[in-house]
């Protein structure tokens, strides 16, 4: 159980255009998810802590509106990032959290994303 | 604020030796402490949770850690290590809080098992 998945697995795209990452988790309602991007030989950081049917929670220094985050429904979120550009390449990974008192996060496997 | 340290950025071992990866967190309140196992090119995999009770949480692979509140370390040990457990290990920290709360990561260890 509590399996996350992320599509696509990897992704090229040319400068300026725009890439939709998708996290689901399939057999668990996530009340929560989190977007995490990881650099080469980094550490993860947290992007934004999205809720299902509001708003997400940006982390200081994120662009909201370059990264776009949609969880419309209790197994989707969405990551867009928008006009990317070189500098955006990196790994994406989202989590979900599922209702509960004990906050256990379940890892998506990850987005490469290579803008060109 | 939380915070986690994890000392050693690089831990070189042989086969078959045991290992110990530390990890210091710092928080003012009581907390949940993980440990994550990324493969390269992967997500993360929880390896063990401490979030009360004994101190000395088993987990997958045969892997443990013991949580020590007065030295505020929660170190993962492994008494053999494979050359399959060669990967990235992450320490990271939650709060006490009902709903969920977001982790903080230490910068991870990188485990290399050679032969």
């Amino acid at each position: 159980g509590a399996v996350v998945s992320q599509h696509p697995s990897w992704v090229i795209c040319k400068s300026g255009t725009s890439v939709k990452i998708e996290c689901r988790s399939l057999d668990f309602q996530a009340t929560t998810m989190f977007w995490y991007r990881q650099f080469p030989k980094q550490s993860l950081m947290l992007m934004a802590t999205s809720n299902e049917g509001s708003k997400a929670t940006y982390e200081q220094g994120v662009e909201k509106d370059k990264f776009l985050i949609n969880h419309a429904s209790l197994t989707l979120s969405t990551l867009t990032v928008t006009s990317a550009h070189p500098e955006d390449s990196s790994f994406y990974i989202c989590s979900a959290s599922p209702p509960g008192p004990y906050n256990e996060q379940f890892f998506g496997p990850g987005t490469r994303l290579t803008v060109l | 604020a939380q915070s986690v340290t994890q000392l050693d950025s690089q831990v070189p071992v042989f086969e078959e030796a045991p290992v110990e990866l530390r990890c210091n967190y710092s928080s003012s309140v009581s907390v949940y402490l993980f440990w994550y196992v990324q493969y390269p090119n992967q997500g993360l995999q929880l390896l063990l949770k401490y979030l009360s009770g004994s101190t000395l949480v088993k987990g997958i692979n045969g892997f443990e850690a013991e949580f020590n509140k007065s030295q505020t370390s929660f170190h993962l040990r492994k008494p053999s290590v494979h050359i399959s457990d060669t990967a990235e290990y992450f320490c990271a920290v939650s709060k006490v809080q009902g709903g969920s709360e977001k982790l903080v990561f230490g910068k991870g260890t990188k485990l290399t098992v050679n032969p």
